[in-house]
């Protein structure tokens, strides 16, 4: 079963501009990673936060995480039409460190 | 380059056949997982083994799935008697052990079509 939920489910934006990307999940969780996904190839390691981290920057890339709301957002600055992926926000409860992905965000960039 | 394998990248079989997916995973790494994506869905564990040792299995779908790492690298996914519901991209990733949380590096997947 998906333990995540992002938003939007598909998001369409201007090459230069910023693409914000949400992430819920449901329990407890160790840390919360997001990995990218481009047509047809395995998922890419974007980056991690652990559970007693609020902000993690890497780049353009920019992840918060709220465990009082259980939620998370990615934040990709400067967009550029090779970010066109999709994007999957994934929790490690701990247990073997087993990822629970959610269902993904399709992330368009238009040059 | 020395990233997960995955192979064949495409099976296609008939339902009620056997079929059985390969993962070679980055040398060294200590961690392997097998994931199923359905389309348009996020990946869904599967199975985890740490060097030979299968230590979670709780996602496999059915007795028909099984896997297996006998040499602690180079692990098979086998799936019998086929059924069209289990078409779908079969994942494999693997990452090295130890304190902290280590990234897992993915493979390209394997598209299973179920006729």
């Amino acid at each position: 079963s998906q333990q995540g939920e992002e938003d939007p489910q598909a998001l369409s934006i201007q090459e230069g501009e910023n693409a914000t990307m949400n992430c819920s999940y449901k329990t407890s969780i160790n840390n919360l990673q997001w990995y990218r996904q481009n047509s047809g190839r395995g998922l890419v390691h974007l980056i991690l936060i652990r559970s007693n981290e609020r902000e993690k920057h890497s780049g353009r890339l920019r992840v918060t995480l709220d465990t009082s709301k259980k939620s998370s957002s990615l934040l990709i600055t400067a967009s550029r039409a090779a970010d066109t992926a999709s994007y999957f926000c994934a929790t490690d409860a701990g247990a073997n460190s087993k990822l629970t992905f959610g269902k993904g965000i399709t992330l368009s960039v238009r040059p | 380059g020395a990233g997960v394998s995955q192979s064949p990248r495409y099976k296609v079989a008939k339902r009620g056949q056997d079929v059985a997916l390969r993962c070679d995973p980055i040398s060294g790494h200590v961690s392997l997982f097998w994931y199923q994506q359905a389309l348009g869905q996020g990946p869904e564990f599967l199975t985890y083994f740490q060097n030979e040792a299968q230590l979670d299995k709780s996602g496999l779908p059915s007795d028909r799935f099984f896997a297996e790492r006998p040499e602690g690298s180079v692990s098979t996914l086998k799936i019998q008697r086929t059924q069209q519901e289990d078409s779908a991209v079969y994942l494999c990733a693997s990452s090295t052990y130890g304190q902290g949380y280590q990234p897992q590096h993915f493979g390209d997947g394997t598209r299973l079509s179920i006729l």
